[in-house]
């Protein structure tokens, strides 16, 4: 079983550069999320979904795009990358959005130069 | 911003003593849930405690919740070595639209 894969794990971008966040989950999940982890500040929520098709904003959605076409998939989009979005980046799925235990990917590691 | 704040920010401990670390939130809760983080991985879940629920046990894990002062505690007994990590109290509730909030983190450091 392998729960939450994102890819890829590590990636150096330029300032300006676009990319895709991949996160796929093979558990069924309806409740995907990001978040991004800075040093000393926890996870913050970027955005999330509740189902194919649907999706919303979190705590810290600009500069970012997410679509949900398929139940597995939960790509997120950095449509022109920034330093400031230099980060960790956690991919998580659960049954539901609450009550719930959260499974989380192993992280993609980025760096805007 | 975050709903959950832990306390210390970090510890360290020998192997064999207790840790505790403590969360505090501002608003009503559905759930207080424990994660776990090593070094260079993924956030792995240890436990849920409910807001009907004062005290939840899980192995060598132990966990409070007081509703009334918004906080909650995890203690980890007689500690190895493996259990040096980031710890991560995270809380959902209708203030946060029930989405799942994290706090900052405990560092534990376990030495042998």
């Amino acid at each position: 079983n392998a729960g939450v894969t994102q890819t890829p794990k590590f990636q150096v971008l330029k300032t300006g550069q676009s990319m895709t966040l991949q996160c796929a989950q093979d558990m069924n999940h309806e409740y995907m999320s990001w978040y991004r982890q800075d040093p000393g500040m926890g996870l913050r929520l970027i955005h999330y979904s509740v189902g194919a098709g649907i999706t919303d904003q979190g705590e810290v959605p600009n500069g970012y795009n997410v679509s949900r076409s398929t139940t597995e998939d939960f790509p997120l989009r950095l449509l022109s990358a920034a330093p400031s979005q230099t980060s960790v980046y956690f991919c998580a799925s659960s049954y539901y959005s609450t009550n719930t235990e959260a499974f989380f990917g192993q992280g993609t590691r980025l760096t805007v130069v | 911003s975050q709903q959950g704040e832990e306390d210390p920010q970090a510890l360290s401990i020998q192997e064999g003593e207790n840790a505790t670390m403590n969360c505090s939130y501002k608003t009503s809760i559905n759930n207080l849930q424990w994660y776990r983080q090593n070094s260079g991985r993924g956030l792995v879940h240890l436990i849920l405690i409910r807001s009907n629920e004062r005290e939840k046990h899980s192995g060598r894990l132990r966990v409070t919740l007081d509703t009334s002062k918004k906080s909650s505690s995890l203690l980890i007994t007689a500690s190895r070595a493996a259990d040096t990590a980031s710890y991560f109290c995270a809380t959902d509730g209708e203030a946060a639209g029930n989405k799942l909030t994290f706090g900052g983190g405990t560092r534990v450091l376990v030495k042998p």
